[in-house]
């Protein structure tokens, strides 16, 4: 089956602006977790959602924001970009069954100019 | 603040040479996870182990879950060029919605 899928792939924007992730999880998953990845910071949780409710915050400013959709397609939103935002963002689902196993998707490339 | 502390941050071998990579905290985990991720990649699951004491053999690959849940190690056997990669420990602790907390990382270079 398809595995998770992000878009875009890559993505310039200036300090500022705005923009917006999109995450397709993988079928019957339900559960969406978002990923911040630095070289400096390595992999830091942003949030998860289960069935259109964020159930897990990480220690980011509300400048971050997401959501779920009835389809489980998950999007987060960054506004205000800093130039500190540039990072790796990356989509895992998983399963109903909590394993603690998350299934990524390759991605988004964020530079802040 | 769970932490899970890896070592080392980086290992550059030969080919054909043996590593271990270790992954400790001082949480209890009911599950850990291995990953692998290359460059602009995302990370891909290697294996879980969730008994304390477990060891699961992926190929040339052993992954050892320590007594009390706390701690980790990823053992390569004959490293070849394809390991290298960025390896990432993975805790979780289970009881209704929980997030991951995932390991500081060591970036592998295996050299032909």
């Amino acid at each position: 089956k398809a595995g998770v899928t992000q878009t875009p792939r890559y993505l310039i924007k200036t300090r500022g602006q705005q923009v917006t992730l999109s995450c397709s999880p993988i079928s019957g998953h339900r559960s969406v977790s978002w990923y911040q990845q630095t070289p400096g910071q390595g992999l830091q949780f942003l949030f998860e959602y289960f069935s259109e409710t964020q159930r897990n915050k990480g220690n980011f400013p509300g400048r971050f924001s997401g959501r779920q959709f009835s389809n489980s397609r998950s999007e987060m939103n960054v506004s205000t970009l800093e130039l500190g935002d540039s990072a790796l963002y990356l989509c895992a689902s998983s399963q109903r069954d909590w394993t603690g196993e998350l299934f990524f998707g390759e991605g988004s490339r964020l530079t802040v100019l | 603040t769970q932490l899970l502390e890896q070592s080392p941050q980086f290992l550059s071998i030969q080919e054909g040479e043996n590593l271990t990579v270790y992954c400790n905290s001082s949480s209890v985990f009911s599950s850990l996870q291995w990953y692998r991720q290359e460059p602009g990649e995302g990370p891909v699951l290697l294996v879980t182990v969730v008994t304390g004491g477990e060891v699961k053999k992926l190929k040339r690959l052993t992954f050892q879950f320590g007594d009390a849940r706390k701690d980790s190690s990823l053992h390569i056997t004959a490293a070849q060029p394809g390991d290298t990669g960025l390896y990432l420990c993975a805790g979780a602790q289970s009881g209704g919605y929980q997030k991951v907390t995932f390991g500081t990382g060591t970036k592998l270079q295996v050299i032909p």
